[in-house]
């Protein structure tokens, strides 16, 4: 079955500690996003990759680090910079990254801070 | 700017009860694509549907309706006779190109919604 994979499902980071959240997908996508969601909030854009080795800024970005070294690979690492960083993190894909296309999204990884 | 607004935080109505969810748009595109997707428990969000902005059709799949309206910038979505299953929070979100070919998506707070047996 082709989806997005993320992992781990629960990860606690403690001070001072960079931490790195995996994301997976086979759907042959060009396109990766991640988003946090806090409570109550809607969800925002950390970073978005259009094809490999390329990837952009969102809304949020200070305090994460991102590589796009292969298609299927978006991992996003939340370093020791990111003051808050107690959330839920999603990752999505679409086919090209056009604005046209439809995100779907992973399962998700929250992160607790210790 | 692109901005959604969703000015209900929560909703809970009876099983068999038909309920509306409203959202409402900001852009100065002229081309932009507006989504609906359910997030349950679990957390992971489900796409639900897409609409471009060129096409005003109300769309209608089995209990789930949704109604586009650009002279007031709305994109609603109604659930008719909820179910249980139904509870989740529902989110509203906009693709605009800004001139470029590169989506994103602007998403509003979203709608929990509660279906009490």
């Amino acid at each position: 079955d082709g989806g997005i994979t993320q992992s781990p499902k629960y990860l606690f980071r403690k001070e001072g500690q960079n931490v790195t959240l995996s994301c997976e997908q086979n759907l042959n996508h060009d396109a990766m996003y991640w988003y946090r969601q806090d409570p109550g909030q809607g969800l925002r854009l950390i970073y978005y990759s259009q094809i490999v080795n390329d990837f952009q800024k969102g809304d949020i970005a200070e305090g994460y680090s991102v590589s796009r070294e292969k298609k299927e690979s978006f991992p996003l690492t939340v370093t020791s910079a990111q003051k808050n960083p107690t959330a839920f993190y999603l990752c999505a894909s679409s086919r090209t990254g056009r604005v046209q296309e439809t995100q779907y999204f992973g399962p998700g990884t929250r992160l607790l801070v210790l | 700017a692109q901005k959604v607004t969703q000015a209900q935080t929560e909703i809970s109505v009876v099983e068999k009860e038909d309920v509306t969810l409203d959202c409402v748009y900001e852009t100065r595109d002229t081309t932009y694509y507006l989504f609906w997707y359910k997030q349950p428990p679990s957390g992971e969000l489900v796409f639900l549907i897409r609409r471009n902005s060129f096409d005003e059709q109300n769309e209608i799949s089995g209990r789930y309706s949704w109604n586009f309206q650009k002279s007031t910038s709305s994109f609603n979505f109604t659930i008719t006779a909820s179910q249980v299953v139904d509870s989740a929070v529902y989110f509203c979100a906009l693709s605009a190109d800004r001139g470029s070919t590169l989506g994103r998506l602007y998403f509003g707070r979203g709608t929990q919604l509660t279906v009490w047996p």
